[in-house]
This record gives C-alpha cells, sequence and structure tokens, in this order.
C-alpha cells in the first residue's frame, strides 16, 4: 500500500492566487482528514470527511477555504484567494471505521508558502 | 473528549528507555488513550493505544494507571530515531451514525534522544 498519498510536496505561491492541495487517501479508508500545522497552532483539524461526505468543517478557517471529496479516492482542499497568514504544512489522513488498531495514516504534507 | 497534559519535554539516553508521561485525569469510561508521534517535517505515525489494560506492540508499551487518570508510553531501547514529538490523545470512539470521531492534538512532548 503506497499509504495516503499528497501532491504537492511543496508550493509556493503569491498572495491573491488560488491553490489546490491535493489528497488520495488509501483505499478502503472511509475517513479523510485535514489538517493545517503552524508553529505558533500546532496542528488543528480543519474539516473531515466520512464516505465523502463532509461531517464536521467547523475547523475551516474562513470562507476563502473549502475542502471536496468527489469520490472515495480523492480530496482537494482549496484556498482562494490565499494570504500569507496561510502559509503552514497541510496534511490530510485517512482512517477507517472500526479499524481503531492503527489509528489515522497522515500523509506526508503539503509545506505551502504563500509570498 | 478530556484533556491531556503532557510535559513540553524530555531528554533519553540513547539505548535507555524512554518514559514519557500523560495525564488525563477528566478521563471518562468510553475513551481511549491513543499515542502518536511526529518526526521532524513528516506527518504524525500512530504508535498505540488502550482503554484499561496495558498494550505492547512492536514500537512501544503503554501502562495506564488503574483508575485510567494518567498513562506512560514506554520506549524500551531509545535510539536517535525516535527523536520525535509524542502526542498523548484522548478519544471516544462512540458517536452517531458510524462514529464521529476525531483527533484533536495538543502540543505535546518533544523527546530528544541524545547519543
Amino acid at each position: 500500500d503506497a499509504g495516503v498519498i499528497q501532491s504537492p510536496r511543496h508550493e509556493v505561491t503569491e498572495m491573491g492566487q488560488e491553490v489546490t492541495l491535493r489528497c488520495k487517501p488509501i483505499s478502503g479508508h472511509d475517513y479523510l482528514f485535514w489538517y493545517r500545522q503552524t508553529m505558533m497552532r500546532g496542528l488543528e483539524l480543519l474539516i473531515y470527511f466520512n464516505n465523502n461526505v463532509p461531517i464536521d468543517d467547523s475547523g475551516m478557517p474562513e470562507d476563502r477555504f473549502s475542502a471536496k471529496m468527489p469520490n472515495a479516492s480523492f480530496s482537494t482542499l482549496k484556498i482562494q484567494p490565499s494570504e500569507p497568514r496561510d502559509s503552514a504544512v497541510y496534511f490530510c489522513a485517512s482512517s477507517v471505521q472500526g479499524a481503531t488498531n492503527y489509528g489515522y495514516t497522515f500523509g506526508s504534507g503539503t509545506r505551502l508558502t504563500v509570498v | 473528549d478530556a484533556k491531556t497534559t503532557q510535559p513540553p519535554s524530555m531528554d533519553c539516553a540513547e539505548g535507555r528507555a524512554a518514559n514519557l508521561p500523560c495525564n488525563h485525569s477528566t478521563i471518562s469510561g468510553n475513551e481511549y488513550v491513543y499515542w502518536y508521534r511526529q518526526i521532524h517535517s513528516q506527518g504524525p505515525q500512530y504508535i498505540i493505544h488502550g482503554l484499561k489494560n496495558n498494550e505492547t506492540n512492536e514500537m512501544a508499551s503503554l501502562i495506564i494507571t488503574e483508575d485510567r487518570k494518567s498513562s506512560t508510553l514506554i520506549l524500551p531501547h531509545a535510539t536517535l530515531r525516535d527523536t520525535a514529538v509524542y502526542y498523548c490523545i484522548v478519544l471516544s470512539l462512540l458517536g452517531s451514525g458510524g462514529s464521529n470521531y476525531k483527533l484533536t492534538f495538543g502540543k505535546g512532548t518533544l523527546l530528544t534522544v541524545n547519543p
């Protein structure tokens, strides 16, 4: 299994531009989570999906952030327009209900820099 | 979910056991104790979890006190590669309509393994 795959690994963009982060969960996992990590705020849960349906988006900071999961094998996190304070590492994780032994599996993250 | 308290940092000599404490005095009966770690620039990694009994796997051992108000993660023979931030998380796996569970990360303990 290739694990949770995120792309790109690094993204540098100018303020005001649209940014799209991508995630491919582990096949068979029915939960998908988006986290953001900064030095100041640590790891924050932004949104999570169950069976492609958003369950809790209370962590999404602003309307500039949106997330979709059109099918079980793909999710996007979009920031439009991007701002310098959005600079962070964004992690995607997946999990499967019932298989509590292994918890979440995280991807390697996307390091976003907005200049 | 119950809150946890961990020391901000700890040191350990290579080859010795690393004992990482966690206080979760407000834990309720259906809440599990999970441990994750995050090595620099990587996504968090699941280590172990437990409810009441002590647990052991190939990575670590988890000792939960009888009153469940605290626990200790034990890395029996720490190596330099175990240098990471270790997170103790208390989580209820019960929820409506198929588990509404989500991991909330605190600040964790930075374990530094010294040669």
